[in-house]
C-alpha cells in the first residue's frame, strides 16, 4: 500500500538557520513527489515536485528537496529559515501515472521559526 | 498554475441542513477533487470529480451524503447534505491537469461550523 510518513509533528528553528522537514515515502514503481505549504487560514500553496531528473530539486521562497530513492525520503530544506516560513508543511506521493491522480497526504509538520 | 476561488468562504448551518460550495476555476481542468480537513490536520480525499461523469468517492464518503456536480470543465459543487457537527470542517477543491506529472492547485477553502 502507498503511504507517506512525516515523521515530526512540528519543527523549531531559529530564524537564519537552516531548516529540514522530513518525509518518507512508500510506493510501487517510481513515485511522484510533492510539497505543499499552508499558511494559517490560508489554502494549501505548491512547493516543488520530484517526477524524474536531478534529486535536488528546488522550488518557491527558497525552499528544495532531496529526493532519495534508497532511503525513500524527500526532505524539505532551505538553507536559511525566515520567521514568515512558520507554517504547515505537508509531503504528498503518487504512486503511478494513468487516470487516478489521486495524491496520497502526510499528516503534515508544523514548521515554527523563532526570531 | 491555476487561479481557482470556492464560495461561500466560511458558513455556519443548522444541523439537519445541507449547504452548497462551489468551486470555479479560471481555465479548464480535467479533474477536480475536494477534500475535507480538520484545521491544522491533514488532508482526507472525499471524491474525484471529473466532467461527464459520476464522481468516484473515497471509502467512509457517500453519493447521498456529498452530491457532487460537475457541468463543465471549469465548475463543480459540493453539497453536504443533512448535516450535524461531526461535518464541522474546512472544505477544498483542488485541480489538476491532463498531464501525469502534474500537481494539484487549490481554492482557499470554506470553513463550514454546523452547530
Amino acid at each position: 500500500a502507498q503511504s507517506v510518513a512525516q515523521p515530526e509533528d512540528q519543527v523549531n528553528v531559529a530564524e537564519g538557520n537552516p531548516l529540514t522537514v522530513k518525509c518518507t515515502y512508500s510506493v510501487s514503481g517510481n513515485p511522484y513527489l510533492f510539497w505543499y505549504v499552508q499558511y494559517p487560514n490560508r489554502g494549501l500553496q505548491f512547493l516543488l515536485k520530484y517526477i524524474t531528473g536531478d534529486n535536488l530539486v528546488k522550488g518557491s521562497y527558497g525552499f528544495e528537496a532531496e529526493f532519495n530513492k534508497s532511503q525513500t525520503s524527500f526532505h524539505l530544506k532551505k538553507p536559511s529559515a525566515l520567521v514568515s516560513d512558520s507554517a504547515l508543511y505537508f509531503c504528498a506521493v503518487r504512486g503511478y501515472a494513468g487516470n487516478n491522480r489521486k495524491l496520497i497526504w502526510g499528516l503534515g509538520t508544523s514548521l515554527a521559526v523563532n526570531p | 498554475s491555476a487561479v481557482i476561488s470556492q464560495k461561500p468562504s466560511r458558513d455556519i448551518c443548522q444541523r439537519g441542513t445541507s449547504l452548497t460550495i462551489q468551486c470555479q476555476v479560471d481555465s479548464q481542468v480535467t479533474m477536480m477533487f475536494w477534500y475535507r480537513q480538520q484545521p491544522g490536520q491533514s488532508l482526507t480525499l472525499i471524491a474525484t470529480a471529473n466532467q461527464g461523469s459520476e464522481a468516484t468517492y473515497e471509502s467512509g464518503f457517500v453519493i447521498d451524503k456529498f452530491p457532487i456536480s460537475r457541468p463543465n470543465l471549469t465548475f463543480s459543487t459540493l453539497t453536504v447534505s443533512n448535516m450535524s457537527p461531526e461535518d464541522s470542517s474546512i472544505y477544498l477543491c483542488s485541480v489538476s491537469g491532463t498531464g501525469d506529472y502534474n500537481e494539484q492547485f487549490f481554492g482557499p477553502g470554506t470553513r463550514l461550523t454546523v452547530l
